[in-house]
């Protein structure tokens, strides 16, 4: 089946920094997604990125289809921003796949 | 107004028992899915329901089976609960397979 690597697997920051998290793949697929999981628990879709570029407010994902890559840049972050970051990717025909997610902590 | 609730939140059970987790999303969504989310937290698709009819059914023991009374609703009965059982699962589902929105969760302990 399909591999998904994120990187980094943690990443702490000051409130205020940026940071871009990344999601690399290995095949073509036809779905790929960004979750967020806040520290109480709670799954929520960021983003529905199979390619190109969208933003929303402080974030924004690039999906780099035919480098089969795709990156999450958080921007002026606050610690409302601490949790597990996923990537989820799906070929045709088959499952959605999560990567091992990365933890962000956010220090005030 | 909660899109995709599930209930209970928390189930704490003893080892042998038989539960049931709820799950029913008000989006008017076809497709329907159980995720189990493991210690570290990693996420694995169970099963996947679209129009009531099954259509992913990952390799899980026999013991859990859903079940879908209609289009709004996806269930998930685990038979002779085992230590292993014990996560999180997560119910979504999606409006057309790709864009998929979460419950909040059941956190099943079993002891």
């Amino acid at each position: 089946g399909i591999q998904v690597e994120q990187s980094p697997p943690d990443l702490i920051l000051q409130e205020g920094a940026n940071s871009t998290l990344r999601c690399n793949f290995s095949d073509s697929v036809n779905n790929l997604q960004w979750f967020h999981q806040n520290p109480w628990g709670q799954l929520i879709n960021l983003f529905y990125i199979p390619s190109g570029t969208k933003q929303n407010g402080r974030l924004s994902a690039t999906t780099v289809a035919t480098e089969r890559y795709s990156l999450l840049y958080i921007s002026s972050s606050q610690t409302t921003d601490s949790g597990v970051y996923f990537c989820a990717v799906q070929t045709s025909g088959s499952r959605l796949t999560f990567g091992e997610g990365t933890q962000l902590t956010v220090n005030p | 107004d909660t899109a995709v609730s599930q209930t209970p939140k928390y189930l704490v059970t003893q080892m042998g028992n038989d539960k049931s987790i709820k799950c029913e999303q008000n989006l008017g969504h076809d497709t329907m899915y159980w995720y189990k989310q493991d210690s570290k937290k990693f996420l694995k698709i169970m099963f996947s329901y679209n129009n009531k009819e099954l259509i992913i059914n990952e390799t899980v023991p026999n013991r859990f089976s859903p079940k879908s009374p209609d289009k709004a609703h996806l269930n998930l009965h685990i038979n002779s609960l085992e230590l292993g059982d014990s996560a999180v699962y997560f119910c979504a589902s999606s409006p057309n397979g790709e864009t998929q929105y979460f419950g909040p969760g059941t956190r099943l302990l079993v002891l």
